[in-house]
């Protein structure tokens, strides 16, 4: 039940394209769903996160949607560049006690060709 | 400020020595984070320290020893390490659980081990 399942394993997109990276839950306690994006050899940094009771978030060219009721979400990044070749993951975070318990999708190899 | 830093960022040891990580954080945050991170997978959780207490071990073998000092460092010791333990290592914190707020990842330590 804590799994958080995330597709495309590896997504290839033209310049100027859109890309699209689907994930779904099982835990309805999620409390936040953060999308990281992680370039090789660098740490995972925050692109953009959610919380569970907003269907839409847009910041620049990234967008979340999420569909509670399906208990799925997605990024979708506009106008793709070839900067956005990255690793991204999916998360979901269950706030306990004094810390969180992050669960990550297995991760997405995004290729942005121009 | 959102920056977490680590040092150092690569480390080469051998399978008898002995060496630290660590972690830095100003953002007032009293949850921080070890994970561990192999090539092409999302990290592995492998501490919590909640309030300068450990909060959650991992199963983690003994030779990954953790230190909190105060609020706002963080370190792993390393002893007799196995060269599966070669990873990317990485640090995080967190705000108060209450905040719909996410992890901060630090740039993480390249390890090697001999």
């Amino acid at each position: 039940q804590q799994q958080v399942k995330q597709s495309p394993q590896s997504l290839i997109v033209q310049k100027g394209g859109i890309s699209i990276i689907n994930c779904a839950y099982e835990n309805t306690a999620f409390d936040y769903f953060p999308w990281y994006q992680q370039f090789p050899g660098k740490g995972p940094a925050l692109l953009i996160a959610i919380r569970p009771d907003v269907s839409e978030k847009k910041e620049g060219r990234f967008t979340i949607s999420f569909n509670k009721s399906a208990k799925q979400f997605s990024l979708h990044i506009m106008d793709s560049q070839p900067g956005d070749s990255a690793t991204y993951f999916c998360a979901a975070i269950l706030n306990s006690g004094g810390y969180q318990k992050v669960t990550f999708g297995t991760g997405t190899k995004l290729q942005v060709i121009p | 400020d959102t920056e977490v830093t680590q040092t150092p960022k690569h480390l080469v040891m051998g399978m008898t020595n002995k060496k630290s990580l660590k972690c830095e954080q100003h953002m007032g945050h009293r949850a921080m984070y070890w994970y561990k991170q192999k090539a092409k997978k999302p990290p592995e959780l492998m501490f919590v320290y909640s309030y300068e207490k450990l909060s959650i071990n991992e199963s983690v073998p003994s030779r990954f020893s953790p230190e909190c000092p105060n609020s706002s460092l963080l370190n792993l010791h390393l002893h007799a390490l196995q060269p599966e333990d070669s990873a990317l290592y990485l640090c995080a914190s967190s705000p108060r659980p209450w905040a719909a707020d996410t992890q901060y990842f630090g740039p993480g330590t390249r390890l090697t081990v001999l």
